[in-house]
């Protein structure tokens, strides 16, 4: 059964980089699929935040992609997020999951994560 | 931006069949998927390729597709199905590729 799990600070200042790790299980990612961050704000909707093939290949929201940068590491099956230059507005719960794609092609996330919440205030 | 529309909230009758729906130009062309999520809960696939269930979703979810809005239909609507619903699909066009989730509806069971 495949299982992630996030990890990190639960409160970030603002102007620094908020960083986040998803820990697989059940699953090897070197087997293929993307493995992607979503975050929802308190109170409001799911938004996509990027997405990650084990070869390291990405794509990125647009309106993230400035301050975002996800990365893999397949000899600890876990995958990663940073967001630079947070502002209260980056304060949610951020998600990870697995997601079925190819090549420019993103499609359904199947296995989520519980989700951590990540506050940005001084 | 590419965005997917939602109506904010709907409400049904216990036993009554709600309809929720989603609309986005690039639908056509790129399949839309459905979560539900409940409080202080990861949202959960309850349909992919715009009307294929998932294994252990009740049969009573459903979806369709045409033209350019997509629709989750569940029927005989249950207590327990009163939660918060999503869509989802994905933007290919131009350069570069990104994913895409409606605003979300709030299904409310009366």
């Amino acid at each position: 059964q495949v299982q992630l799990q996030e990890s990190g600070p639960g409160l970030v200042k603002p102007s620094e980089t908020l960083s986040l790790t998803c820990a697989v299980s059940g699953y090897s990612i070197s087997s293929g699929y993307y493995w992607g961050w979503i975050r929802q704000p308190p109170g409001k909707g799911l938004e996509w935040i990027g997405s990650i093939y084990h070869s390291g290949s990405t794509y990125y929201n647009p309106s993230l992609k400035s301050r975002v940068t996800i990365s893999v590491d397949t000899s600890k099956n876990q995958f990663s997020l940073k967001l630079s230059s947070v502002t209260a507005a980056d304060t949610a719960v951020y998600y990870c999951a697995r997601q079925e794609g190819g090549y420019g092609d993103l499609r359904l996330f199947d296995y989520w994560g519980q989700g951590t919440l990540v506050t940005v205030s001084s | 931006s590419y965005e997917l529309t939602q109506p904010p909230s709907v409400s049904v009758s216990p036993g009554q069949t709600a309809r929720i729906t989603c609309s986005g130009d690039a639908l056509p062309k790129q399949y839309a998927y459905w979560y539900q999520q409940k409080p202080g809960q990861a949202p959960v696939l309850v349909i992919y390729k715009d009307s294929e269930r998932p294994s252990g979703i009740p049969e009573r979810f459903s979806g369709s597709s045409s033209g350019t809005t997509v629709t989750l239909t569940i029927s005989g609507v249950q207590a327990e199905d009163e939660a918060d619903y999503y869509c989802q699909s994905a933007d290919s066009s131009g350069t570069y590729t990104h994913v895409v989730f409606g605003g979300g509806t709030k299904l409310t069971v009366l």
